[in-house]
């Protein structure tokens, strides 16, 4: 099936600083790429989605890049804040459903 | 707007007894998803409906049974719980396929 690859697994940046999480996806059919968070002990949230007619979007200090050539989407963060810390995930649509990579952690420390 | 309710919120069952989770969504949303999350692994998606009246299986179905009881309401049942059930049980639902999920607060279940 669809498989979901997210790099790296954990993260650790000063505040203030740039994080950076990368994805590769492996259905070329895939059209859909949202990014959650999710706190420790809640339900994960969609913080940006991107689709595979646009190649960048941003929201604030959060931008999305997809590259559908080399099936990699990555996600920005500038200026990271402490409340930023959280677990992240990516994923792609294969049809209906929706394939999430395993997590990135990150940690933002003042 | 409730959202996406799950019940229970815990529960613990020993190993060879059923349960149903349930889920609902005041959304009006066609499709609905199950997911279990374990330490290390994401999310991984168990069943899923696209649209009332239709359900498949996902990535991991071997255990578990689903009912899209009607628009609203899409509940997954387990009939003989092993302790590899033992997980976070996440329910979702979304206007179609490749849309936002909106997420419900999770089941966290412990099989002894």
């Amino acid at each position: 099936g669809e498989n979901v690859e997210q790099h790296p697994s954990t993260l650790s940046v000063q505040e203030g600083d740039s994080a950076v999480i990368k994805c590769t996806y492996s259905d070329s059919a895939s059209n859909y790429f949202p990014w959650y968070k999710q706190e420790l002990g809640k339900r994960p949230q969609l913080i940006i989605d991107i689709r595979s007619n646009v190649g960048e979007k941003k929201d604030q200090r959060i931008a999305v890049t997809l590259n559908k050539t080399a099936k990699h989407f990555s996600l920005h963060i500038t200026e990271t804040q402490p409340e930023d810390s959280a677990v992240y995930f990516c994923a792609s649509n294969s049809g209906y459903a929706l394939n999430f990579g395993k997590g990135t952690s990150l940690l933002v420390t003042p | 707007n409730a959202g996406v309710t799950q019940t229970p919120k815990f529960q613990v069952l020993k190993t060879g007894q059923s349960m149903t989770l349930q889920c609902a969504q005041d959304m009006n949303h066609n499709s609905m998803y199950w997911y279990r999350q374990d330490p290390g692994m994401g999310l991984r998606l168990i069943y899923y409906s696209a649209s009332e009246g239709t359900t498949d299986k996902g990535e991991v179905p071997n255990g578990y049974n689903v009912s899209r009881l009607n628009k609203r309401e899409f509940s997954l049942r387990l009939e003989s719980a092993a302790p590899s059930q033992t997980s976070v049980y996440f329910c979702a639902s979304s206007e179609w396929g490749a849309d936002e999920q909106y997420f419900g607060p999770g089941t966290r279940l412990t099989v002894t």
